[in-house]
């Protein structure tokens, strides 16, 4: 598709359950951005992936979660023994290359409940 | 650490009343964007600044960047009930750092 596409858009898990999110980023972009958003509130930065760079990992709020990416194509956020303060969306961006003076596109997001 | 504040956390205003969102920062920015979000969407983009003093139009919106790049400001004039959404500031310290975003502005026009 021409946009970023994330899977699944919803998601019920159980608490202590790990749970994995999907990103699939506009072709050719090379930076990629997960967020969270709880209701209401802004976006909360967790980890960034620029090209061939080592990510930026410095927003992941504990060991429990985790991100991958696949050269410049596919990237997935895994959460281990999930909580129920995990609940959010899980928001996917990328961008062609650095962000400064570069459109950042979102995905619609993966609405997580953790129950 | 690096924190975007913006001003006001929620705003309820009439049709046609003016307003201003305020964001606001210790560090400067390499570049600031603003993005629109409604239920549902991700946030989409309204406009890039990167130049200090710098003001740009869209339509009955109007942005400026602070001089010294460590602030801006998002104007709307006459709001219409389609302007409802939350409204972010994000911004990036250094270029090929991450994109840091504020909490946001919810902002509701009744008809």
């Amino acid at each position: 598709g021409a946009g970023v596409s994330q899977s699944p858009s919803n998601k019920v898990t159980e608490k202590g359950k790990d749970v994995e999110l999907r990103c699939d980023p506009i072709s050719g972009h090379t930076a990629l951005y997960w967020y969270r958003q709880r209701l209401g509130q802004g976006l909360e930065f967790l980890i960034y992936f620029q090209g061939n760079s080592a990510p930026d990992k410095s927003g992941l709020p504990s060991d429990r979660f985790s991100a991958e990416r696949t050269g410049e194509s596919v990237s997935t956020l895994t959460i281990q023994r999930t909580q129920q303060e995990d609940s959010a969306v899980y928001l996917c961006a990328s961008s062609r290359d650095r962000v400064s003076g570069n459109t950042i596109y979102f995905g619609e997001g993966s609405w997580l409940t953790v129950v | 650490t690096q924190l975007l504040e913006q001003s006001p956390q929620f705003l309820s205003i009439q049709e046609g009343e003016n307003l201003t969102v305020y964001c606001n920062s210790s560090s400067v920015f390499s570049s600031l964007q603003w993005y629109r979000q409604e239920p549902g969407e991700g946030p989409v983009l309204l406009v890039t600044v990167v130049t200090g003093g710098e003001v740009k139009k869209l339509k009955r919106l109007t942005f400026q960047f602070g001089d010294a790049r460590k602030d801006s400001s998002l104007h709307i004039t006459a709001a219409q009930p389609g302007d409802t959404g939350l409204y972010l500031c994000a911004g990036v310290y250094q270029a090929g750092t991450a994109l840091i975003f504020g909490k946001g502005t919810t902002l509701s026009v009744s008809s």
